[in-house]
């Protein structure tokens, strides 16, 4: 699976867009770029996921460049519940090897009131 | 709430010690994955099922191996425990469609392990 590489943290005032870069420059053409979000030391929760569209969903939307390179993932209006380490995943899902994440170290976001 | 749930929420034990630790997939998910968090490594994938069979392995040691149950549950057992085996450990259940890309993975709430 493509590596992604991200910043270590951020910070966003509340109410604000936060803006999230991912960069996965070897990804290949039928690898899926996933974002999850880890609040304190609670169990990984998805947010949103996609393959060359941007996508929107009720949490967040994912932009992904045209060459697929890099991706951002966009929280509309920033709340304090938003502050978590946010994961940045390129997986392909092999048919005899299985479906399995490989997390990286991923992205600690603050939002400041 | 995603739906999985594992029990049991905490466990402390001692080095030497053998558990278990158990994991409810959602409703109709087939899949079930076992990851392991400790402060110096991260997330770490250890080991998948698929409606009862082995699927991939990770970084599984020796002395940790899991099954699935034919009522999709599964259980991670965890013998000769060492100090570094203390960390959180999370279960994740999908449909599980093989080959599948947009096979969206349903973490738990976590077993905090602590080995003293």
């Amino acid at each position: 699976d493509a590596k992604t590489t991200q910043p270590p943290s951020m910070d966003c005032a509340e109410g604000r867009a936060a803006n999230l870069p991912c960069n996965h420059s070897t990804i290949s053409g039928n690898e899926y770029v996933y974002w999850y979000r880890q609040i304190h030391s609670q169990g990984p929760q998805y947010i949103i996921h996609g393959l060359k569209n941007n996508e929107t969903n009720e949490m967040a939307s994912l932009i992904i460049t045209e060459d697929r390179k890099s991706s951002t993932l966009i929280l509309p209006h920033a709340t304090l519940r938003d502050t978590a380490v946010y994961y940045c995943i390129v997986r392909v899902a092999r048919r005899n090897t299985g479906n399995q994440f490989y997390f990286g170290t991923g992205t600690s976001l603050t939002v400041i009131p | 709430d995603s739906g999985v749930t594992q029990t049991p929420k905490h466990l402390i034990t001692a080095t030497g010690q053998r558990v278990t630790l158990r994991c409810s997939p959602r409703s109709g998910d087939l899949s079930v994955y076992w990851y392991q968090q400790s402060l110096d490594q991260g997330l770490q994938f250890l080991i998948q099922y698929y409606n009862g069979e082995e699927r991939a392995k990770g970084n599984i040691l020796e002395r940790f191996s899991a099954q699935q149950f034919p009522d999709l549950h599964s259980e991670l057992n965890l013998s000769s425990l060492e100090l570094g085996d203390s960390a959180l450990y999370f279960c994740a259940s999908s449909v599980g469609t093989s080959g599948t890309s947009t096979d969206t993975q349903y973490f738990g709430p976590g077993t905090r392990l602590t080995v003293l």
